[in-house]
C-alpha cells in the first residue's frame, strides 16, 4: 500500500491564498484520481474536489485541485481565505488493489 | 434529499461483536457503491471496507481484514458493517459513505456512530 503525505497544520491571513500539498509515497498520482475532503470540528468530512481537479456543485471555485505528475503530489488551493475555512483537510486516492488511503490530514487556521 | 444515517454504535468489550447499520433514503440505493470510513478520537479518516452495487465487489482495509464483513441489502435501502474480534484500536466514529463514480469519490457521508471498545 502506498501513503499520502500532507502537512500537519497551515496557517494564513484571511484574503490570502494557501496550497496543501499530498505527496504519493508509490505509484504515480495520475494514475488513481485524488479527492479532497474538508472536516469542521463535530462535523461528517464534505467533498470539495473529486477526480483531481472538479469541483461539486456548490463549492466555491476559491478551492481549486491540482496534480503535479513530477512531484508525485496534488495539490488544494484555498484562495480568498475566509475564517469559516478554518477546518482539517483531508486528500484521498486510491490503487490498482482498491485499497483507498486517506493523507493524515491538515489543520488549516486563519489568523 | 440524500440521507446516510448510521446506527448500531456503543460500548463493547474487547474480543466482542457489533454490527452497524447504514440507512439510506432519497436515491437509488441499489445504483451505487457504498463504503465504511472511520475516525478514531482526535485522529484522521481511516477507510474501511467498500462494497460495489450488485455486492461483486468487495474490499477491506488491512486493519480489519479477516474481523469485519461489510454487506448490503439493495431491498431494504441499506448498508451494514459485522465488526468482530473488536480491539481497543478500533474504537472510532464509523461513517458510512456513497461512492458517486465508482473512483472513490465519497459525495455523501452520514453523520456517523460511535463505536467504544473498552473493558
Amino acid at each position: 500500500n502506498f501513503m499520502l503525505t500532507q502537512p500537519h497544520s497551515v496557517s494564513e491571513s484571511p484574503g490570502k491564498t494557501v496550497t496543501i500539498s499530498c505527496t504519493r509515497s508509490s505509484g504515480s498520482v495520475a494514475s488513481n484520481y485524488v479527492q479532497w475532503f474538508q472536516q469542521r470540528p463535530g462535523s461528517s468530512p464534505t467533498t470539495l474536489i473529486y477526480e483531481d481537479d472538479q469541483r461539486p456543485s456548490g463549492v466555491p471555485d476559491r478551492f481549486s485541485g491540482s496534480i503535479d505528475s513530477s512531484s508525485n503530489s496534488a495539490s488544494l488551493t484555498i484562495s480568498g481565505l475566509k475564517t469559516e475555512d478554518e477546518a482539517d483537510y483531508y486528500c484521498q486516492s486510491y490503487d490498482r488493489s482498491n485499497h483507498v488511503v486517506f493523507g493524515g490530514g491538515t489543520k488549516l487556521t486563519v489568523l | 434529499e440524500v440521507q446516510l444515517v448510521e446506527s448500531g454504535g456503543g460500548l463493547v468489550k474487547p474480543g466482542g461483536s457489533l454490527r452497524l447499520s447504514c440507512a439510506a433514503s432519497g436515491f437509488t440505493f441499489g445504483s451505487y457503491g457504498m463504503n465504511w470510513v472511520r475516525q478514531a478520537p482526535g485522529k484522521g479518516l481511516e477507510w474501511v471496507s467498500s462494497i460495489s452495487r450488485d455486492r461483486s465487489e468487495i474490499y477491506y482495509a488491512d486493519s480489519v481484514k479477516g474481523r469485519f464483513t461489510i454487506s448490503r441489502d439493495n431491498a431494504k435501502n441499506s448498508l451494514y458493517l459485522q465488526m468482530n474480534s473488536l480491539r481497543p484500536e478500533d474504537t472510532a466514529v464509523y461513517y458510512c459513505a456513497r461512492d458517486d463514480s465508482g473512483y472513490y469519490y465519497f459525495a455523501y457521508w452520514g453523520q456517523g456512530t460511535l463505536v467504544t471498545v473498552s473493558s
